[in-house]
């Protein structure tokens, strides 16, 4: 257990709609950051937040985008959603000291786009 | 830029066997970190080992060991007498130092089946 929650677990979606995603941070991070997993693949950097700044993004079009709230509690919305983007979308959470950043990763959430 | 491989899309030994996965990586940075995640069917990354470059001391953590070599840029983690419940999918990571962002780049993964 790394005390980083997800919801929700499972989601089905149709192409064009929109989702949002949520994450709950390990208690004390103040960082969390977000990858997509396709089947078969290594999870793939979607962006970093850091004390409610993005502090980073990877290879995703605009229509990723995320929020961190006070409490260190994160979204990942999609917009216009495709096909390709069915993927587990993982967070995690670290605490960015510069020493000690491990992240912590939550359950996942499983989106599938129809 | 940064690189994981491994080689090893998917391993089957038998129950007791030491099983070992290989890791590759490229970086054009001097100061960087490694990781070994685990992936249980469930899908939650466990977190296994994080290594600084300057480290290269080889780790050992009960069954667990990890062999980090900067020479040939390998970072192997080695299973010694194996168990069912080590069947998982294995990543290992990358992340630089120096970057504005922790992010972490993974390989491909290692399905690593166990047989009673």
């Amino acid at each position: 257990e790394t005390g980083v929650t997800q919801s929700p677990t499972h989601l089905i979606k149709t192409r064009g709609q929109q989702v949002t995603l949520r994450c709950s941070s390990q208690s004390g991070h103040n960082t969390v950051s977000w990858y997509q997993q396709a089947l078969g693949q290594g999870p793939q950097f979607i962006f970093q937040y850091y004390r409610e700044e993005e502090n980073g993004r990877g290879n995703f079009p605009p229509r990723f985008s995320g929020l961190q709230f006070p409490n260190y509690s994160s979204e990942l919305n999609v917009n216009a959603l495709e096909l390709d983007d069915s993927a587990l979308y993982l967070c995690a959470s670290s605490l960015n000291t510069g020493v000690e950043d491990t992240q912590y990763f939550g359950p996942g959430t499983r989106l599938t786009v129809l | 830029a940064q690189k994981v491989t491994q080689a090893q899309t998917e391993i089957s030994v038998v129950e007791k066997e030491d099983v070992t996965l290989d890791c590759v990586y490229e970086t054009r940075d001097t100061t960087y970190y490694l990781f070994w995640y685990k992936q249980p069917p469930s899908g939650e990354l466990v977190f296994l080992i994080r290594r600084n470059s300057f480290d290269e001391q080889n780790e050992i953590s009960g069954r667990y060991s990890w062999n980090f070599q900067k020479s040939t840029s390998s970072f192997n983690f080695t299973i010694t007498a194996s168990q069912v419940v080590d069947s998982a999918v294995y990543f290992c990571a990358l992340s630089e130092a120096e970057g504005r962002d922790d992010k972490i780049i993974f390989g491909k993964g290692t399905r690593l089946h166990i047989l009673p």
